[in-house]
């Protein structure tokens, strides 16, 4: 198995531009997590899709942030516009259903907003 | 919603001496508590869970403690060697789908 795939891995890109970062779980898992990572606030739980349903997306931090999971192999986190406080590390995770089951993370996207 | 508190936020220890970070929580619902391990630049890795049928559990040098009255958890890791640097993350399920974590203990580990 290859694990949770994320690209890109590093992304720079200048204020105000779109940003799209991409996830696919692992087979056979139906619980898709997306996660922000700063120094400041650790790690951030920003939503999560049951069965490619949004359950949560209360973390999200604004508007210019959205996700989307058309199949059960793909996931998007948008963010647009762009902000320099958006830099961080995005992790995308997968488990099987149900939150007593371990979440296998992705390698993570580099954020730099300049 | 759950609050997982984590602490020490930072431990120094000497190889070979024990490490020991703590974790209390506030849903009495929760009923899984994984404890993650982040090298630096690399992605949050599983390295022990438990749940609350079991009171302790034990990988080798790594166990892990629960006390479901107290709501509190704890990651016990003896005869630290130095590849054991890393941030530590201890979280706790939701009534959802969803893990809440600790902001993290960054060991050390000095030769």
């Amino acid at each position: 198995d290859a694990g949770v795939i994320q690209s890109p891995r590093h992304e720079v890109t200048e204020m105000g531009q779109e940003v799209t970062l991409r996830c696919k779980p692992i087979s056979g898992h139906n619980s898709l997590f997306w996660y922000r990572q700063t120094m400041m606030r650790g790690l951030e739980l920003l939503i999560y899709f049951n069965n490619n349903v949004p359950i949560d997306d209360s973390g999200m931090p604004e508007d210019r942030f959205s996700a989307k999971m058309p199949n059960a192999s793909f996931s998007t986190l948008k963010i647009q516009p762009s902000e320099p406080r958006d830099s961080a590390v995005y992790f995308c995770a997968s488990s099987r259903s149900g939150s007593s089951n371990e979440q296998f993370f992705g390698p993570g996207t580099r954020l730099t907003v300049l | 919603g759950e609050n997982v508190e984590q602490h020490p936020s930072t431990l120094s220890v000497q190889e070979g001496d024990s490490a020991v970070i703590k974790c209390t929580y506030s849903d009495s619902a929760s009923n899984y508590f994984p404890w993650y391990k982040q090298e630096l630049g690399k992605r949050p890795q599983l390295i022990i869970d438990i749940r609350s049928n079991v009171g302790e559990k034990k990988d080798q040098r790594i166990a892990v403690t629960l006390n479901k009255t107290a709501k509190h958890f704890s990651l016990h890791i003896t005869e630290t060697q130095p590849e054991d640097s890393a941030v530590y993350f201890c979280a706790a399920n939701d009534s959802g789908y969803a893990l809440n974590f600790g902001k993290g203990t960054s060991l050390l580990v000095t030769p």
